[in-house]
């Protein structure tokens, strides 16, 4: 049952990149690093996954390291609109183990103009 | 396409009362689950759906509880109200079947305020 950390809050300036970590140091071989966002009063919005390979989409980047027991989530170029709860979360590639998924607290991104 | 839709968006209910809540997945989507959300505790997973069967189950008691019908669409029910059941009541759907990678798409949940 892998659980992640991430940092409480976080502020980043407008414009800048806004790189949000994430250990998941107990992490299985077959889980996937998932990261979400939920803009206040919203549900959460997907923005990207990845196993053990560098993603990039039009969202965001996300670097995990090599022993996979860490990730960073980057917004190349962040904007007010930013501004959200992020939520890194782990889970099995099969559905089958959605029980164990916990999105926790998450790491509260303020961008600040 | 349209999102995951679900009814109502806030509601009222006494302890010791029922409720029931309702999600509507995207067109084509067979997979439903349902999140709880509270300040203190975050998202927690409460079920999950697929193709009317309940597939996996999280840690929440008994009084908690869902089904799934053959249009996919969900309903989740909540049985002698406390309390501590006031909070966001997340749905979420995915086209994804077994063994199969796919993110999820929430839908704008269900506030509940238990009196």
């Amino acid at each position: 049952d892998a659980k992640t950390t991430q940092p409480t809050s976080m502020d980043c300036a407008e414009g800048r990149a806004a790189n949000l970590p994430c250990n998941h140091s107990t992490i299985s071989g077959n889980e996937y690093v998932y990261w979400y966002r939920q803009i206040h009063s919203q549900g959460p919005q997907y923005i990207i996954h990845g196993l053990k390979n560098n993603e990039t989409n039009e969202m965001a980047s996300l670097i995990i390291t090599e022993d996979r027991k860490s990730s960073t989530l980057i917004l190349p170029h962040a904007t007010l609109r930013d501004t959200a709860v992020y939520y890194c979360i782990v889970r099995p590639a099969n559905s089958g183990g959605y029980q164990k998924v916990t999105f926790g607290i998450g790491t509260k991104l303020q961008v600040i103009p | 396409k349209a999102g995951v839709t679900q009814t109502p968006r806030y509601l009222i209910k006494t302890r010791g009362q029922q409720v029931t809540l309702s999600c509507s997945p995207i067109s084509g989507h067979r997979s439903v689950s349902w999140y709880q959300q509270t300040p203190g505790q975050g998202l927690q997973f409460l079920f999950e759906y697929f193709s009317e069967t309940q597939r996996n189950k999280g840690n929440f008691p008994g009084r908690f509880s869902g089904r799934q019908f053959s249009n996919s669409r969900s309903e989740m029910n909540v049985s002698t109200l406390e309390l501590g059941d006031s909070a966001l009541y997340l749905c979420a759907s995915s086209s994804s079947g077994p063994s199969i990678v796919n993110e999820q798409f929430f839908g704008p949940g269900t506030r509940l305020t238990v009196l």
